[in-house]
């Protein structure tokens, strides 16, 4: 079974500073990762996805994540927030083989951009 | 614009009654998902649709809910009689793609159930 740990609930920052939001995993079989981000009153949206390849992957809005296997972390990051970044990210797991029926998220982030 | 389809945005129902959700995806996709998330916990799987059928569903999608999708369009969470705690924000979503695996879940905007 995988789980997902987002290590801070709230992370409040300043516009234009840089973010971390934290994510690790745990898995006994190869996963697929991801983060979706929730906007007041809005569905869940997807930032990234790691797949395979590089670790270091770019999404929209200017995040990128890197995935760490031997840490098993998946920590998305953006050097320059702005007020519209306020919102829930959710990291998300689903396992890499046999096809996926269900994504296994974490307890959510709320990001507050303040100026 | 989501490339799902929720109805109604908000529906609130008392405790005992049957509620059914609604899902519209705009292209036809064959797979779908009913996600639920309690108001400030984690967003939680449901149950998983293939081909008109459920291929897999949690613990919690127990025998008061049920799935269909009726017209080949419409995708349904039927919830026959409602709980205090099925008060949550109920998310449909497909998967996009042109496959399951490696292409991420899209997600409606969501259906806020208040039962009272």
């Amino acid at each position: 079974a995988q789980s997902v740990t987002q290590l801070d609930s709230q992370v409040p920052v300043f516009e234009e500073a840089p973010v971390e939001l934290r994510c690790n995993y745990s898995s006994s079989v190869s996963v697929y990762l991801f983060w979706y981000v929730q906007y007041p009153n809005q569905g869940l949206q997807l930032l990234l996805k790691y797949l395979s390849g590089s670790t270091l992957v770019k999404g929209i809005n200017g995040f990128e994540a890197e995935f760490n296997k031997s840490q098993t972390s998946f920590h998305l990051r953006k050097p320059s927030v702005h007020i519209s970044d306020t919102a829930e990210y959710f990291c998300a797991v689903t396992p890499g083989t046999g096809g996926y029926n269900k994504l296994i998220f974490g307890a959510g982030t709320r990001l507050a951009v303040h100026p | 614009e989501p490339e799902v389809t929720q109805t109604p945005s908000h529906q609130v129902t008392q405790m005992g009654q049957e509620v059914i959700l609604r899902c519209v995806p705009i292209s036809n996709h064959l797979y779908f998902y009913w996600y639920r998330q309690i108001l400030g916990q984690k967003v939680e799987f449901l149950v998983s649709f293939y081909n008109n059928e459920i291929s897999e569903k949690s613990e919690i999608f127990d025998d008061q809910f049920s799935v269909e999708r009726p017209d080949g369009s419409n995708f349904t969470l039927k919830i026959r009689s409602t709980k205090l705690e099925d008060s949550a924000m109920y998310f449909c979503a497909r998967a996009g793609g042109s496959g399951v695996r490696n292409s991420p879940l899209h997600f409606g905007n969501g259906t806020r159930l208040t039962v009272t």
